[in-house]
């Protein structure tokens, strides 16, 4: 299987900054990782694919980068509405699409 | 609008079956996979398994073969999720989520909370 670590797990930012969260697997999944947002009580939302697409919607503060096993996720101007736990997800794997243990971004 | 709606929240005890459903609308609900999502309070979000509804291909993530199974009636649009034998440790919220042309998954559902407790 293959398993996906997040760094750092937590962290806090003010309004403004840039704040970039880091995604490692542990075998190349090429281009096949998501990046998704969750708010307390909500479900969570697709922000990036296929590593560094955009999805329709989403701010273009949010930005994704990488291949292979290392993978970054940026915002590059923190809005409060962004304070929130990020996941990434590789969809590599045959139909197994293991998530990262999340990382959560509050207010400093 | 393409849409996921989920069944609403459940209390069970331990050792009762359950079925959950989610409902997709506003697209054609045969042609994208639709993936189920545990979070246990307060934890992340861990991958369950996967539905084709056009011809029921299912897999499994193997932390819950055997465990649950997943299921899809196409005639009403609704993928499930059941437990024939529920545990505390159960406990939990649902998430049910299609999967697109991207591999990405949206839209979600709203979510379903199940609670197991004597």
């Amino acid at each position: 299987d293959i398993q996906m670590t997040q760094s750092p797990s937590s962290l806090s930012a003010s309004v403004g900054d840039r704040v970039t969260i880091t995604c490692r697997a542990s075998q190349s999944i090429s281009s096949y990782l998501n990046w998704y947002q969750q708010k307390p009580g909500k479900a969570p939302k697709l922000l990036i694919y296929a590593a560094s697409s955009l999805q329709s919607g989403v701010p273009s503060r949010f930005s994704g980068s990488g291949s292979g096993t290392d993978f970054t996720l940026t915002i590059s101007s923190l809005q409060p509405e962004d304070f929130a736990t990020y996941y990434c997800q590789q969809s590599y794997s045959t139909l197994l699409f293991t998530f990262g243990p999340g990382t959560k971004v509050d207010i400093k | 609008e393409v849409q996921l709606v989920q069944s609403g929240a459940e209390v069970k005890k331990p050792g009762e079956s359950l079925k959950i459903s989610c409902k997709g609308s506003g697209y054609s609900f045969t042609s994208y996979w639709i993936g189920w999502v545990r979070q246990m309070p307060g934890k992340g979000l861990e991958w369950m398994g996967i539905i084709y509804p056009g011809d029921s291909d299912t897999r499994y993530s193997p932390s819950f073969q055997g465990q649950v199974t997943i299921s899809a009636d196409k005639s009403i649009s609704t993928a499930y999720l059941q437990w024939s034998s529920l545990k505390a440790s159960d406990t939990a919220m649902y998430y049910c989520a299609r999967q697109g042309s991207s591999l990405g998954f949206d839209p979600w559902g709203q979510g379903t909370l199940v609670t197991v407790s004597s």
